[in-house]
């Protein structure tokens, strides 16, 4: 079974640049997280998908990030304009019950 | 509000004895619970979970304990091999339908050979 599939592993832009994330899950999961894992920390929700609907995106900066998930398969998590405290690693899982499967994660550094 | 807490930011441990990992959270609500294992550059990796109505559920040299009373969970692994060395990070939900992950902050483990 493929697992969680996330695009790029790394990027660096400059703050006020725009940056997206690709994130293909588990086929078959409904359920579709973005997490924030900033240094130090433990990974802290931004939002959740049930195939394409938003369950919650109670702690997504709404200002500045966005994110959709296309016909409840594929998501894309868009930040405009990035600031210096995006730098985070962004997690990407999905789930069909309780345990939630992880991709690799996308390294963002803000200059 | 740290609502799940891993209070150890570090523990080294010898290899082939007990490694003890601790976890409290302060969400009654919460009721299922889960470990979560990362090694650098790859992302959390499902290890082991406890239902609310469970104590204790073990899978090979992986026992998770479950204290509802004290809200305090631990991962035993026994024994300790150089391959457990990895951030491990606890994790609480409200269980089926609200699947929604709530992390601690980790504990980075190191088995001394």
């Amino acid at each position: 079974e493929a697992g969680v599939a996330q695009s790029p592993r790394y990027k660096i832009i400059e703050k006020r640049q725009s940056v997206a994330f690709w994130c293909n899950p588990i086929s078959g999961h409904a359920t579709l997280y973005w997490y924030q894992q900033i240094l130090g920390q433990g990974p802290k929700l931004l939002i959740q998908f049930q195939n394409n609907g938003v369950v919650d995106d109670s702690q997504l900066p709404k200002d500045r990030f966005s994110a959709e998930r296309l016909k409840g398969v594929d998501s894309t998590l868009k930040i405009q304009p990035a600031k210096l405290e995006d730098s985070a690693v962004y997690l990407c899982a999905s789930s069909s019950n309780t345990e939630a499967f992880f991709g690799q994660g996308t390294r963002l550094t803000v200059v | 509000d740290q609502q799940v807490k891993q209070n150890s930011p570090s523990l080294s441990v010898q290899e082939g004895r007990i490694s003890i990992l601790n976890c409290d959270y302060t969400n009654s609500m919460f009721d299922y619970f889960l470990w979560y294992k990362k090694y650098p550059a790859e992302g959390p990796t499902f290890l082991i979970s406890i239902s609310s109505i469970k104590d204790k559920n073990e899978d090979g040299r992986f026992t998770v304990f479950l204290n509802k009373s004290a809200k305090h969970l631990s991962l035993h692994i026994v024994p300790s091999q150089p391959g457990d060395s990895a951030v491990y990070f606890c994790a609480a939900s409200g269980g089926f339908g609200n699947e929604k992950l709530t992390f601690g902050t980790g504990t980075r483990l190191t088995i001394i050979p």
